[in-house]
C-alpha cells in the first residue's frame, strides 16, 4: 500500500535558524512528489513538484530535493511568516485516474519564533 | 484561493441531519476534487468529478456520502444522516492544468456535528 510519512511532526525554530523537513514515501511507480503549505483555517497552497531523483526546486527561503525514497524541504534563515504546516503528497496509483488523487502525509507543523 | 469558491465556510448540523457543501471552481475548469481533513489526520482524497461524471470515487465512504457536478451550477458534496465522526474540514480543489497533482484548493467548509 502506498505510504507517505513526514517527520518531525512539529518543529520549532528561532528566526534565522535553518533546518530541514523530511518526507519519505513508498509508492509503486512515483509520478511526482508535491509539497504544499497550509496555514491554519486555510486550504493547502501548492509549493513544488519534483519528478526525479536529484531534482531540486527553490522558492525564496525554501528548497525541495528528491531522492529515490525521500524528499527534503530545506528552510534557510526562516522568518516568522514561514510558520505553517508543510505537507507532502504523491499521486495514488489508479489505473486511468487523475494525478489529482493525492496521498498526503500528516504534515510537519513549523513554528518560527522571532 | 479565490479561484475555488466553497460555501458555507462553517456548517453546524445535529446527528441525523443532512449536510450539503458546495464548490464553484474558477471559470474554465470543468473538474473538481473533494478532500476531507479530519482532526489530527492528514488530507484524504474523496472523489474526482468532471461535469456530469464521477471519474474516481475510490476515497468516498460507501454509505451516506454522494457527490455531483451538474452541467450548470456548483459541485455538491452531500452527507446524509451525519454522525459526529463526519466533523471535519472538507476541501474542494482544481488542477492547475489537466492531469496534475498541482492543485488549487478552496478555503474549505468546516462541518461540525453536534
Amino acid at each position: 500500500e502506498d505510504q507517505v510519512t513526514q517527520s518531525p511532526e512539529a518543529l520549532r525554530l528561532q528566526e534565522g535558524e535553518s533546518s530541514s523537513l523530511n518526507c519519505s514515501y513508498t509508492v509503486s511507480g512515483l509520478r511526482g512528489l508535491f509539497w504544499y503549505r497550509q496555514d491554519p483555517g486555510k486550504g493547502p497552497e501548492f509549493l513544488f513538484t519534483l519528478y526525479s531523483a536529484g531534482e531540486e526546486k527553490e522558492k525564496e527561503r525554501l528548497k525541495a530535493t528528491l531522492t529515490k525514497k525521500e524528499s527534503f524541504l530545506h528552510i534557510t534563515a526562516p522568518k516568522p511568516e514561514d510558520s505553517a504546516t508543510y505537507l507532502c503528497a504523491v499521486p495514488a496509483v489508479f489505473y486511468g485516474g487523475s494525478q489529482g488523487n493525492l496521498i498526503f502525509g500528516k504534515g510537519t507543523k513549523l513554528s518560527v519564533k522571532p | 484561493n479565490a479561484g475555488v469558491m466553497q460555501n458555507p465556510r462553517h456548517l453546524v448540523r445535529r446527528r441525523g441531519q443532512e449536510a450539503r457543501l458546495r464548490c464553484s471552481p474558477m471559470k474554465g475548469h470543468s473538474h473538481v476534487y473533494w478532500y476531507r481533513q479530519l482532526p489530527e489526520e492528514g488530507l484524504k482524497f474523496m472523489v474526482y468529478l468532471q461535469k456530469e461524471n464521477i471519474i474516481d470515487e475510490s476515497g468516498m465512504p460507501k454509505e451516506r456520502f454522494s457527490a455531483e457536478f451538474p452541467k450548470e451550477g456548483p459541485s455538491i458534496l452531500r452527507i446524509q444522516q451525519v454522525v459526529r465522526g463526519d466533523s471535519a474540514a472538507y476541501f474542494c480543489a482544481v488542477g492547475r492544468r489537466e492531469d496534475t497533482g498541482e492543485l488549487f484548493f478552496g478555503e474549505g467548509s468546516r462541518l461540525t456535528v453536534l
